[in-house]
């Protein structure tokens, strides 16, 4: 069964600190994507970064960081120097080349990580 | 403006009662979906379309109907609302030609009472 897990519920730093998030996944595809979204008080899902099951590199965009490892199924989150704008609900999800119809299409989330960064 | 627009963004009715939620988006993307969010349950997909003449149910269906009336919108209805089907729910699109990312709208809040 394909499956996400983000087993920290809520996490509080304080501004400047830098934060990991967990993700751990389980599918039997070989081929699969990965995603991050966040969800800002404001309720919206913003997407942020889309990652498939061939490319491991680690990927940077200015204060974010994410990073692939295949041998551990993880798929991890680190935001460096974390502001107050980085409080937000944090979602990853899995999407499988054989989804629905053949499609990249079913996207699986996990449960969710809430991120509070204190001032 | 936004490219995936939800209407309503607040929505408050009584158990039994028939509800529409609308998605539009000006994105010319061919797939649309439709999910719930649900505290502690991340979101779970309820219907989707790979265009105007497919569509197709999701892992939580019951209790739901949609229609694609157009590339553009995709509505979702409950026949007879009920409270458990208090939630946010959100519309997404892809693009299957492009990277297949699904872009979601601003969600809207239900409440069955």
């Amino acid at each position: 069964a394909q499956k996400v897990t983000q087993a920290q519920t809520e996490i509080s730093v304080v501004e400047k600190e830098d934060v990991t998030l967990d993700c751990v996944y389980e599918t039997r595809d070989t081929t699969y994507y990965l995603f991050w979204y966040k969800q800002p008080p404001s309720g919206e899902l913003v997407f942020l970064i889309r990652r498939n099951s061939f490319d491991e590199q680690n990927e940077i965009s200015g204060r974010y960081s994410w990073n692939f490892q295949k041998s551990t199924s993880s798929f991890n989150f680190t935001i460096t120097a974390s502001q107050v704008v980085d409080s937000a609900v944090y979602f990853c999800a899995l999407s499988e080349e054989r989804g629905y119809g053949g499609a990249t299409n079913k996207l699986i989330f996990g449960t969710g990580t809430l991120l509070a960064v204190q001032p | 403006d936004a490219d995936v627009t939800q209407t309503p963004r607040n929505r408050i009715t009584k158990t039994g009662k028939r509800i529409m939620l609308e998605c539009s988006q000006t994105k010319g993307h061919d797939r649309m979906y439709w999910y719930r969010q649900d505290p502690g349950l991340g979101l779970r997909l309820i219907y989707y379309s790979f265009d105007v003449k497919d569509i197709n149910k999701g892992e939580i269906s019951d209790g739901y109907s949609v229609s694609r009336q157009a590339q553009a919108k995709f509505s979702l209805s409950l026949e007879s609302a009920i409270p458990n089907q208090t939630a946010l729910y959100f519309c997404a699109t892809s693009d299957p030609t492009s990277t297949d990312t699904q872009y979601f709208g601003p969600g809207t809040r239900l409440t069955v009472l």
